[in-house]
């Protein structure tokens, strides 16, 4: 079975500050990661994939997030938070192999202040 | 089509009614999957399709929801005889197999009166 934890449903920041959003899986097997953005009344836009490959992976606008086998994460960060930002964010896992399904955590909003 | 679409945008039905909710895939995304997000449980995995192979429906909370996917493109779930507590946002995604990565439809609304 595989599962998610996000570590706090909201969070806020000033705009221009360092955005962190944590998330912990686990997983039987080795794990795709994934980030995803939710705007009001809008589906859900893929931020970045973790797949294998590089442990640090960039993804849209301006967000990367590291895998951490040894801590079991994949924290989502951005040097300088946006208005734009302010959204909310899930963290998803799924099997390796062919394309499966996701397992989403429970979401972090995101609240971005001047 | 650039994208995943879904209709309708929004649905009210009465209680004990069916509904349909339709699917329109990313053209050539052999993998379909529906989720479904309320408040109560987030955002849950209900059913996928990939390409011929039998659905895995492990997702499906009861026997009065079911998907079928018609020539490996568009998509329909229904729910019969409805409850309150399928209220919620149906999200359909697509995805092409070997890319892992799924892309979501806007959603529907589903509102039980």
């Amino acid at each position: 079975a595989q599962s998610v934890t996000q570590l706090g449903s909201h969070v806020s920041v000033s705009e221009g500050a360092l955005v962190l959003l944590r998330c912990n899986y686990s997983s039987s097997v080795p794990p795709y990661l994934f980030w995803y953005v939710q705007y009001p009344n809008q589906g859900l836009q893929l931020l970045l994939k973790y797949t294998s490959a590089a442990t640090l992976v960039k993804g849209i606008n301006g967000f990367e997030a590291e895998f951490k086998k040894s801590e079991t994460s994949f924290h989502l960060t951005k040097p300088s938070a946006h208005m734009s930002d302010a959204a909310e964010y899930f963290c998803a896992v799924s099997r390796t192999g062919t394309a499966s399904k996701l397992t989403f955590g429970t979401g972090t909003r995101l609240q971005v202040t001047l | 089509g650039a994208g995943v679409s879904q209709s309708p945008s929004n649905k009210v039905t009465e209680k004990g009614k069916d509904v349909e909710l339709r699917c329109d895939p990313i053209s050539g995304h052999t993998a379909l999957y529906w989720y479904r997000q309320s408040l109560g449980q987030g955002l849950e995995f209900l059913i996928y399709f990939q390409g011929n192979s039998a659905p895995d429906k492990s997702g499906l909370p009861s026997d009065r929801f079911s998907a079928e996917r018609t020539g490996g493109s568009v998509s329909t779930l229904t729910i019969q005889r409805t409850q309150q507590e399928d209220s919620a946002v149906y999200l359909c995604a697509a995805g092409s197999g070997g890319a892992y990565e799924q892309y979501f439809g806007p959603g529907t609304r589903l509102t039980v009166t």
